[in-house]
């Protein structure tokens, strides 16, 4: 089955300490992005990578770090997770946009993130 | 500036009414990509329905059509005959091309509610 796994689907933490919120795809998409979600603001992007090795900032990517080093695998990583960082976090996939192409994007589960 | 505008946060619909949901879009691109998808309170985001700026016609898939009108930079969901299950979050979505990169850009949501 086509899916985009992220782990884990909870998560509490305090300030300061690491953490990483996985995320898999087994479609071969290149593409792959990090969206966070907040109460009237929608979704917003915090990275994106277009393919192994190449990734870049989204509109909110203060406090995040990703690596792409498989073309499955699109990690995100708080190095010192703070509390305005509580939050949903969505890891979404497709395959690479060719201009008016209709592919869209396949999104994970969700990790909903508190930081005490 | 937003480039994605609902203006509705939430709606209350009696069941088996049709029911619009309102987006408003911004971008200088000619080539861009409509979406909207739907948040039940499971939290995964579901792709509903997708509209290419060249496209001719209004999509339709089953009991959702995108009302789009390109000149008025709108592009509305139609949900036809509602039930209980469509209770959800919706967010519309624009894709745009940002330096060979997608980036799908998503507006606020509207949460909407179908009452038996």
């Amino acid at each position: 089955e086509a899916q985009v796994t992220q782990n884990p689907r909870y998560l509490i933490t305090v300030t300061g300490k690491k953490l990483t919120v996985t995320c898999s795809q087994n479609m071969n998409h290149e593409y792959m992005s990090w969206y966070r979600q907040d109460p009237g603001l929608g979704l917003r992007q915090i990275y994106y990578s277009m393919n192994v090795e190449v990734t870049d900032k989204g509109d909110v990517p203060e406090g995040y770090k990703v690596s792409r080093k498989e073309k499955r695998n699109f990690p995100l990583i708080l190095e010192s997770p703070s509390p305005n960082q509580t939050s949903l976090y969505f890891c979404a996939s497709s395959s690479m946009i060719r201009q008016g192409a209709r592919e869209k994007l396949f999104f994970g589960s969700g990790t909903q993130l508190s930081v005490l | 500036a937003q480039k994605i505008t609902q203006t509705q946060p939430g709606m209350f619909v009696q069941e088996k009414e049709a029911v619009t949901l309102d987006c408003t879009y911004d971008t200088s691109d000619q080539s861009y990509g409509l979406f909207w998808y739907k948040q039940p309170s499971s939290g995964e985001m579901i792709f509903l329905i997708y509209q290419g700026s060249y496209d001719e016609q209004n999509a339709t898939e089953g009991r959702y059509s995108l009302n789009f009108q390109k000149a008025r930079k709108s592009a509305n969901l139609v949900i036809s005959a509602s039930q209980l299950g469509d209770s959800a979050m919706y967010f519309c979505a624009m894709r745009e091309h940002v330096q060979g990169a997608q980036k799908l850009v998503f507006g606020q949501g509207t949460r909407l509610t179908i009452n038996p």
